[in-house]
């Protein structure tokens, strides 16, 4: 019964160079969702995505971050040339969808990012 | 001891003790709360929820308590354990399918 995995745990970039954090779901659950945590701070929303198509990327920059979630495999936060303030952690979590129930969202142990 | 949430973000309690941690959530029409647990190091965990068209709900040592008139929620842990001690958020969610979460509250145990 797996739950949320994200990987790497933790990841080490250097200024400029490319951050790809990954998140496989819950198994059946088709919605996904990232969000970024400063040190002693809520969940900042950033991207919400089903298979093939991004729903709402309201919270996310509109430079430099992506994000992505094929139909195979798992779903991608990409972050080019990183600055050091994207140092966070960055969760994702999953939902199933059930026709219009409220449905909770779980989330895995994060990634969390220092940039040197 | 009772902490609201944005105002007070820590809370200390004895162990056995209940704990009561509040939120003030901010859109008239969110229809569904959470509560969750987030322990150092790791994801927040789920603990209970409730819907709108509900005002209590009560889970193992738990229980939540929803005032729409005030958009105010509330945690309530009964007997307070040292494992408990962790960071405790609510989150609201829109019609939109959208979870907003709160600052946070700390909660630590005291043995």
């Amino acid at each position: 019964n797996a739950g949320v995995m994200q990987n790497p745990r933790h990841l080490v970039r250097r200024r400029g160079q490319e951050a790809r954090l990954r998140c496989s779901p819950m198994k059946g659950h088709s919605h996904v969702y990232w969000y970024r945590q400063l040190p002693e701070e809520g969940l900042k929303f950033m991207v919400y995505l089903q298979k093939e198509n991004i729903i709402d990327e309201s919270g996310m920059p509109k430079e430099r971050f992506s994000a992505e979630f094929p139909k195979e495999g798992p779903s991608i936060l990409r972050i080019q040339q990183v600055v050091r303030g994207d140092s966070a952690a960055y969760f994702c979590a999953s939902s199933p969808r059930i026709g219009n129930s409220n449905q909770p969202q779980h989330f895995g142990d994060g990634t969390r990012l220092s940039i040197l | 001891g009772e902490s609201v949430g944005l105002h007070l973000p820590t809370l200390s309690v004895q162990e056995g003790d209940n704990s009561i941690i509040n939120c003030a959530y901010s859109n008239s029409a969110s229809d569904y709360f959470i509560w969750y647990k987030q322990e150092s190091g790791k994801g927040p965990q789920f603990i209970i929820d409730i819907r709108s068209n509900m005002d209590k709900r009560q889970g193992q040592r738990v229980t939540v308590l929803l005032n729409k008139t005030v958009k105010h929620l509330s945690l309530q842990i009964a007997a307070t354990q040292p494992g408990d001690s962790a960071v405790y958020f609510c989150a609201e969610q829109y019609s939109n399918n959208q979870f907003y979460f709160g600052t946070g509250t700390s909660l630590t145990v005291i043995p």
